[in-house]
């Protein structure tokens, strides 16, 4: 139990275009999500937490109109970048909350962004 | 704001032997857990153990057990009978009791099995 499913697994755009990433999780409900931008040989960085039905909650620095987040059901969420750059070439993880208060996060299997 | 220090970049050990993994920590919280993740090359992050900052007994999952020295805050992870599928990066993280937030991590620890 507890899987979260993220997609694509790979992708690779042109500057200037936009990209859609969704996080689902399959055999439970997750009113909470969450962001992680990893670079090459670091660690994980958390860039927001995704409420469902409200407006994510966006870390220090990150910039909210670069990387939109929706969190429309209690099994999806959605990470756009937005007008890609080269720069945001990375890789992002998802993760959701199981049960609140007993530690339980699972994570998804991660985005490898290429912008070219 | 909650702070997460892996001091080893790179740790190697020899096939079934045990290895200790160092974690420190920086919180003014009282309610808060502390997680190993396990990410291989696949980069899939695997939970390797969790522990609970209100318990005292450190936790144990097979051959991996923590050493959880609340006063200190510090939060090592113990391999025994180290295999060669254990090699992966190693996170130490961190999590709010409260759960709305989510987790602080450390920069990782590379830990290599010489066969």
């Amino acid at each position: 139990g507890a899987v979260v499913s993220q997609h694509p697994s790979w992708v690779i755009c042109k500057s200037g275009t936009s990209v859609k990433i969704e996080c689902r999780s399959l055999d439970f409900q997750a009113t909470t999500m969450f962001w992680y931008r990893q670079f090459p040989k670091q660690s994980l960085m958390l860039m927001a937490t995704s409420n469902e039905g409200s407006k994510a909650t966006y870390e220090q620095g990150v910039e909210k109109d670069k990387f939109l987040i929706n969190h429309a059901s209690l099994t999806l969420s959605t990470l756009t970048v937005t007008s890609a750059h080269p720069e945001d070439s990375s890789f992002y993880i998802c993760s959701a909350r199981r049960d609140r208060g007993l530690g339980g996060y699972t994570f998804g299997s991660g985005t490898r962004l290429t912008v070219v | 704001a909650q702070t997460v220090t892996q001091s080893q970049p790179e740790m190697s050990v020899q096939e079934a032997e045990t290895v200790t993994l160092s974690c420190t920590y920086d919180t003014s919280e009282s309610d808060y857990y502390l997680f190993w993740y396990k990410q291989p090359p696949s980069r899939q992050m695997i939970l390797v153990i969790r522990q609970e900052a209100y318990k005292q007994q450190n936790a144990t999952e097979n051959r991996f057990s923590v050493n959880f020295q609340k006063a200190a805050k510090s939060f090592s992870l113990k391999i025994s009978d180290s295999q060669l599928g254990d090699a992966a990066m190693y996170f130490c993280a961190y999590g709010a009791g409260g759960g709305a937030d989510g987790l602080t991590f450390g920069k990782g620890t590379h830990l290599i099995i010489q066969p």
